[in-house]
Parts: C-alpha cells; structure tokens; sequence
C-alpha cells in the first residue's frame, strides 16, 4: 500500500459526459501528479501540484483541468470526453516539488471506460 | 526532449534464471533515472533509482541497475527471477533540475516467468 488512495477505482460513462477523478496523496506530501495509461500512448505526464499551485503541466487536454484542495487532496476533471479518454488514470505523490527529492508513490488508479 | 527507449515489449524467462531488460535514455545532461515496477492492477512502484556517485545501484526486491553515460543505458538485472516478479517493468528519466517534475516513461517491458 503506498498510501495514496484514488477513487472511483472504476468509472464507466458516455461521451460527452464529465467526470471527476479524486485523488488523496501520503501524508505529509506536497506534490501530486496525474498521469494517464493507455495501450496507444503509455504513460503520459498530465500534470503537477505543489502544496496548491500547479507546479509543472504535461500533456494535458484543454478539455481536462486538475486543482489541489487545501487539505491538499486532488481533483482531475475530464469533460467532453470522448472514446479516445478512456484510459488508467494514476495519481501519484511525493514531498518536494521536483524529482530530486525523492521517489514518487503512486496509488491504484481510476480506470475510466469512455463508452 | 529527454526520452526512454524500452526496446523489449514481452520478455519470457524461466524461474531461477537471470534477468536483464534494457533502458536506453536520450537526455542532455545526467538525468536522474528510474525502475518502476506495475503488477497486474496496481500503481507503479519504485524499485530502485540512479542520482549521482556509484553507477551500480541496488533496488528492493533483488534487482540492480547500471548506468552506463557511454551506452546511455540503464539496464535492470536481477541473478534469480521469482515467479513473483512476473509484472510490468517501466524505466523512466527525469530532468536534474529541480524545477518540477516531468517522468518520461519508456513504453514499459512485461515480463512472463515461466516456472
């Protein structure tokens, strides 16, 4: 258990549809990161939140928008989905804001199905 | 743009038998490198990570990795495969600054164990 916890761990939804994919990092970590596994495009970098603030972006869909709570909880938001959306959805985490503080950890992840 | 090469897509070895996959990386300056493992419906999980100093460098779970800046390589060995590391492997590289964090991800290498 790496002590991130995401739900759902599974969401089926049709196109056009939005959903909101949660994310709850270790405790005491500052950074959260979503990235997105799919059989064509492998893991892909979405995006990154430091204590807050969005920290580093990646491939991300103008038409998903991610933000970190005060409690420091993510939020991935995906709306206008389309077929092409439906992938494994990772959330991970880590104390420091780049990767030379350490290892990231990441949980289960939401698989969404875009039907 | 950093990039990671994972020139394996399936790779089949027998239980006891010596295991090596291979990570070729495409960076400018010394990246910071990774192994992650994914099981079957889990999250990825850090087997072991190369920094700086010594280029051989032990992970959990048995396995080593060496970094090689001649070959740009950083190949995953293990002496002895268990039938418990049948999983997905993924080596990935990072930039060395620490202004956020990008994990590029090679395509990943599964691994079946045959007993």
């Amino acid at each position: 258990d790496s002590g991130v916890t995401q739900t759902p761990k599974h969401l089926i939804t049709a196109t056009g549809q939005r959903v909101t994919l949660r994310c709850s990092p270790r405790s005491g970590d500052l950074s959260v990161y979503w990235y997105q596994q799919s059989l064509d495009q492998g893991l892909q970098f979405l995006i990154q939140y430091y204590n807050g603030e969005e920290r580093a972006k990646g491939n991300i869909l103008e038409r998903f928008s991610a933000q970190q709570f005060p409690d420091l909880h993510s939020e991935l938001n995906l709306s206008s989905l389309e077929l092409g959306d439906s992938a494994l959805y990772f959330c991970a985490s880590s104390v420091g804001q780049g990767t030379n503080t350490g290892e990231l950890f990441f949980g289960e992840g939401s698989r969404l199905t875009v039907l | 743009a950093q990039s990671v090469t994972q020139p394996d897509i399936h790779i089949t070895v027998s239980e006891g038998a010596s295991l090596e996959l291979r990570c070729n990386y495409s960076y400018g300056a010394t990246p910071y490198l990774f192994w992650y493992v994914q099981s079957p419906g889990q999250g990825l999980q850090l087997l072991l990570k190369y920094f700086s100093g010594d280029t051989l460098v032990q992970g959990i779970k048995g396995f080593e990795a060496e970094f090689k800046r001649s070959q740009s390589s950083f190949n995953l060995r293990k002496p002895s495969v268990h039938w418990s590391d049948a999983a997905e492997y993924f080596c990935a590289v990072a930039p060395d600054t620490g202004g956020g964090n990008k994990l590029t991800f090679g395509t990943g290498t599964q691994l079946k164990v045959e007993l």
